[in-house]
């Protein structure tokens, strides 16, 4: 079975310039999930997706990110323009459901990334 | 909202030596929680999870984890450390959402 698929892997882009990410979340995943992570840190929660509505968001710089998930299946993160400070991993996750009371018992499984570099 | 406090970003041990990696939580209602590792260059892979039941929990690669309610607590250990635990590991909290600690990097020296 495929597991979350990101792509693309690694983009370097000057900034200002507009950039997008694609993920394609495990077949049957209701749950969609976007973190960045700074190098050194944790992931930070961007966005989270029941099905094809964004339930949070409250963590998404709405001035420069927006998301999309058509149709409830594969999702993509944009940035336009791109800033310095957004070089960084971003993270894509699923699950068959919400994590905790009143969600689904499950796990996310998360893609490998894309490593952003705004130069 | 929950959150989660790793306590050590940097934790060093020997081929061999226990490992101890703390996790504390913040939670209004008991949450889920995980731990996840993280090699370099990829994604995060689940070790093991707390949801109901059994407190103590087994996951994989030797690891396991106890939580400790009454110490808002869910420390990640393995008897002997072997070379290929050498990474990042993240703790995380879920009341719907994850939310993930800051990590600990674990070297295992030879």
């Amino acid at each position: 079975e495929a597991g979350v698929v990101q792509s693309p892997r690694y983009k370097i882009i000057e900034k200002k310039q507009p950039v997008a990410f694609w993920c394609n979340p495990i077949s049957g995943h209701n749950t969609l999930y976007w973190y960045r992570q700074n190098l050194g840190q944790g992931p930070e929660l961007l966005i989270r997706y029941e099905n094809e509505e964004a339930v949070d968001d409250s963590q998404l710089p709405k001035d420069r990110f927006s998301a999309e998930r058509l149709k409830g299946v594969d999702s993509t993160l944009k940035i336009q323009p791109a800033e310095l400070g957004d070089s960084a991993v971003y993270l894509c996750a699923s699950s068959l459901g919400g994590l905790g009371r009143g969600g689904m018992n499950t796990e996310a499984f998360f893609g490998q990334g894309t490593r952003l570099t705004v130069v | 909202a929950q959150s989660v406090t790793q306590l050590g970003s940097h934790v060093s041990v020997s081929e061999g030596a226990l490992v101890l990696l703390r996790c504390n939580y913040s939670s209004s209602v008991p949450p889920y929680l995980f731990w996840y590792v993280q090699y370099p260059n990829q994604g995060l892979q689940l070790l093991l999870k707390y949801t109901t039941g059994a407190t103590l929990v087994k996951g994989i690669n030797g690891f396991e984890a106890e939580f400790k309610k009454s110490e808002t607590s869910f420390h990640l250990t393995k008897p002997s450390a072997h070379m290929s635990d050498a990474a990042e590991y993240f703790c995380a909290v879920s009341l719907g959402d994850m939310r993930f600690g800051a990590g600990t990097r674990l070297t295992v020296k030879p």
